[in-house]
């Protein structure tokens, strides 16, 4: 079965400085990923997703990640933190089924 | 247009008792799925629904807890015999079936068990 590994349940980043949030997958078959956003009180909102074509994806906000097979990785990135990226994010894989598996998250923490 | 909405946002009840949630998933959207979201931790996946077919239950963690859709339209989350452990942030999310990945989630509702 597929699954992720967030590394990190806290991440703290002062503004301006590069955001690095980590995902490791396993999975038997070429994987669908994605990372999803949550803020304060809110549902959970898609950041991004992978599904086999470039392996540098694009999301909303700055962000972006970068497919690494040979790592298993699939690491979110910002260049520069903004105060408003506060939240929690989520790493899934698409396990088939019509089910997403989700990390357990990883709290980020701006400061100024 | 419209996204996904629950009600309550939040609701306190008494160990023992039964509870309801409600999801309303965006519209023209398939497939609706629940979630339990323990406080720290990710999503658990619960029941997932898709047009008329058999739901997929096999997240549900035990009997007391039952859900239902009617058609493409509105789901009911029912727990039984609410007990502590129950005390969660439950998330409905619905989306397209040619795109089951894409999934839209509801601001969730906070359950609390005393």
């Amino acid at each position: 079965a597929q699954s992720v590994t967030q590394l990190g349940s806290h991440v703290s980043v002062s503004e301006g400085a590069l955001v690095l949030l980590r995902c490791n997958y396993s999975s038997s078959v070429p994987p669908y990923l994605f990372w999803y956003v949550q803020y304060p009180n809110q549902g959970l909102q898609l950041l991004l997703k992978y599904t086999s074509a470039a392996t540098l994806v694009k999301g909303i906000n700055g962000f972006e990640a970068e497919f690494k097979k040979s790592e298993t990785s699939f690491h979110l990135t910002k260049p520069s933190a903004h105060m408003s990226d506060a939240a929690e994010y989520f790493c899934a894989i698409f396990q088939g089924a019509q089910k997403l598996v989700f990390g357990q998250g990883t709290r980020l923490t701006i400061n100024p | 247009g419209a996204g996904v909405s629950q009600s309550p946002s939040n609701k306190v009840t008494e160990k023992g008792k039964d509870v309801e949630l409600r999801c309303d998933p965006i519209s023209g959207h398939t497939a609706l799925y629940w979630y339990r979201q323990r406080l720290g931790q990710g999503l658990e996946f619960l029941i997932y629904f898709q047009g008329n077919s058999a739901p997929d239950k096999s997240g549900l963690p035990s009997d007391r807890f039952s859900a239902e859709r009617t058609g493409e339209s509105v789901s009911t989350l029912t727990i039984q015999r609410t007990q502590q452990e129950d005390s969660a942030v439950y998330l409905c999310a619905s989306s397209f079936r040619a795109e089951p990945y894409e999934q839209y989630f509801g601001p969730g509702t906070r359950l609390t068990v005393t």
